[in-house]
């Protein structure tokens, strides 16, 4: 069975930096590509990032291009959101999900992020 | 605004057929990428409700069902039962802005 567990969420002031991870199992990691995907309160879904499953190929949404960076460890079966430069629209439930193709096939319940001074 | 456009609410009667509408450009739906549909309930993992336009993942009912034509893509829903009340998303891939996109959701009241 899939699983997908986020942590590393949390409260973050204006400007700082947070690193969000995304635990895998029942499935050979490195063989798919890998997204985070948010929910801001109230609101729908929106794609973040995504990386290919040898790391290697990286896409994200212009609303975070050269603020966030996503990565993987495959030896830890773990991806990653690193986040600089947040911003109060940054705050949402940020859920890690697992391709098949060009749809997801398995989510995460996801982490807040919650950005506040 | 998403660069996929759903109607933001649609409503049923127990027993009734809805359909969602899901419309692109000609970056995304329109050039050939396949929709997707997800039902999430809030607080919950969203599900794979169709893929490849059309495709029903194991276990998902056949009173779902996906079509898609040209820049737009539709989710029907027949049989309306009040456990299908739930938030819908269609999904794609934009090439114009290189990575995936949603619709803006769709939230299915049964009367």
């Amino acid at each position: 069975e899939v699983q997908l567990l986020e942590s590393g969420g949390g409260l973050v002031q204006p400007g700082g930096p947070l690193r969000v991870s995304c635990a895998a199992s029942g499935f050979t990691f490195s063989n798919y590509a890998m997204s985070w995907v948010r929910q801001a309160p109230g609101k729908g879904l929106e794609w973040v990032s995504t990386i290919s499953g040898n790391g290697v190929y990286t896409y994200y949404a212009d609303s975070v291009k050269g603020r966030f960076t996503i990565s993987r460890d495959n030896s830890k079966n773990t991806l990653y959101l690193q986040m600089n430069s947040l911003r109060a629209d940054d705050t949402a439930v940020y859920s890690c999900a697992k391709h098949s193709g060009y749809y997801y096939d398995s989510w995460g319940q996801g982490t807040l992020v919650t950005v506040s001074s | 605004q998403s660069v996929l456009t759903q109607p933001p609410s649609v409503s049923g009667a127990p027993g009734q057929r809805v359909t969602i509408s899901c419309t692109g450009s000609s970056s995304n739906i329109g050039v050939g990428y396949d929709v997707h549909w997800y039902q999430h309930f809030p607080g919950t993992t969203p599900k794979l409700l169709i893929y490849g336009n059309s495709n029903r993942p194991s276990g998902v009912p056949d009173r779902f069902s996906g079509s898609k034509s040209g820049t737009s893509a539709s989710l029907a829903i027949t049989g309306l039962q009040a456990e299908d009340e739930a938030d819908y998303y269609c999904q794609s891939y934009d090439n114009s802005l290189s990575g995936w996109v949603f619709g803006g959701g769709t939230k299915l009241t049964v009367l």
